[in-house]
C-alpha cells in the first residue's frame, strides 16, 4: 500500500530564507505524487505533481519538488519565502500508483514565515 | 465559472442525530471525492466516485458512514447516528477523472458532534 510521510508537522523560516518541506513516500508502483497547500479556512490547492518525465517539477508561486526515486523522496522548495507563504503544505501520493483512484495524504506540515 | 461548494459550512448537532452534508462539484467533472481532516488523523479518503462505475468505498470508517451521487453531479454524504469522534471538516473534492487531473476542493463542512 502507498503512503507518505511528511517530517517536521511545523517549519519556521523568516521572510526571504529558502523553504524546504520534506515529504517521502512508499509505493509498490511507480508513483504519481502531488504537493497541495492549505490556507486557513479554505481547501486545498494544487501547488504541483510529478507524474512521469522530468523529475524537477515547477509549480505555482514559485515552489518546485524534486522526485528521487533512490530516495523515495519528493521535497518542496522555494529560495525565498515570502509572508504569504504562511500555511499548511500536504504531501500526497495516488493510492494506486497510477491514473486512477483517490490520494494518501501525509499529516501536512505547517509553515511560518517570520518577518 | 463557480468551484465546488459544500454545504453547510458548520453544523453542530448532537450525538446520536443523523447529518446530511452536500457537494456540489465543479460541473463537467466526473470524479468526485469525499476526506475528513482532523486533528489527530490528518487527510483521510472516505469514498469516491467516478463517472457511472461503482463507488470506491474503502475509506469509510463505519457502516454508519454512507454517500451517494445523484445524475453524476451533486453528492451527499449521510452519517447516522453520530458520535463525538465523527466531529470534523468533511471536504468534498471534484476533477475531470484520472488522479493526475487536479483534484479541486470545496471549503469544507465542520462538523461538530456535541
Amino acid at each position: 500500500a502507498q503512503s507518505v510521510t511528511q517530517l517536521g508537522s511545523h517549519v519556521s523560516v523568516s521572510e526571504g530564507a529558502l523553504v524546504l518541506l520534506r515529504c517521502n513516500y512508499s509505493s509498490s508502483v511507480p508513483p504519481y505524487l502531488f504537493w497541495y497547500v492549505q490556507y486557513p479556512n479554505q481547501g486545498l490547492q494544487l501547488l504541483l505533481k510529478y507524474t512521469t518525465g522530468a523529475t524537477l517539477v515547477k509549480g505555482i508561486n514559485g515552489f518546485e519538488a524534486e522526485f528521487k526515486k533512490s530516495e523515495t523522496s519528493f521535497h518542496l522548495t522555494k529560495p525565498s519565502a515570502h509572508m504569504s507563504d504562511a500555511a499548511e503544505y500536504f504531501c500526497a501520493v495516488s493510492e494506486y500508483g497510477g491514473s486512477q483512484g483517490n490520494l494518501i495524504f501525509g499529516k501536512g506540515t505547517k509553515l511560518s514565515v517570520k518577518p | 465559472g463557480a468551484g465546488v461548494s459544500q454545504s453547510p459550512s458548520n453544523k453542530v448537532t448532537e450525538k446520536g442525530k443523523d447529518v446530511e452534508l452536500r457537494c456540489d462539484p465543479i460541473s463537467g467533472h466526473t470524479a468526485l471525492y469525499w476526506y475528513r481532516q482532523s486533528l489527530g488523523q490528518g487527510l483521510e479518503f472516505l469514498i469516491y466516485f467516478q463517472g457511472n462505475s461503482a463507488p470506491d468505498k474503502s475509506g469509510l470508517p463505519s457502516d454508519r458512514f454512507s454517500a451517494e451521487r445523484t445524475g453524476g453531479s451533486v453528492s451527499t454524504l449521510t452519517i447516522q447516528r453520530t458520535q463525538q469522534e465523527d466531529s470534523a471538516v468533511y471536504l468534498c473534492a471534484s476533477s475531470l477523472g484520472a488522479v493526475i487531473y487536479e483534484q479541486y476542493f470545496g471549503p469544507g463542512t465542520r462538523l461538530t458532534v456535541t
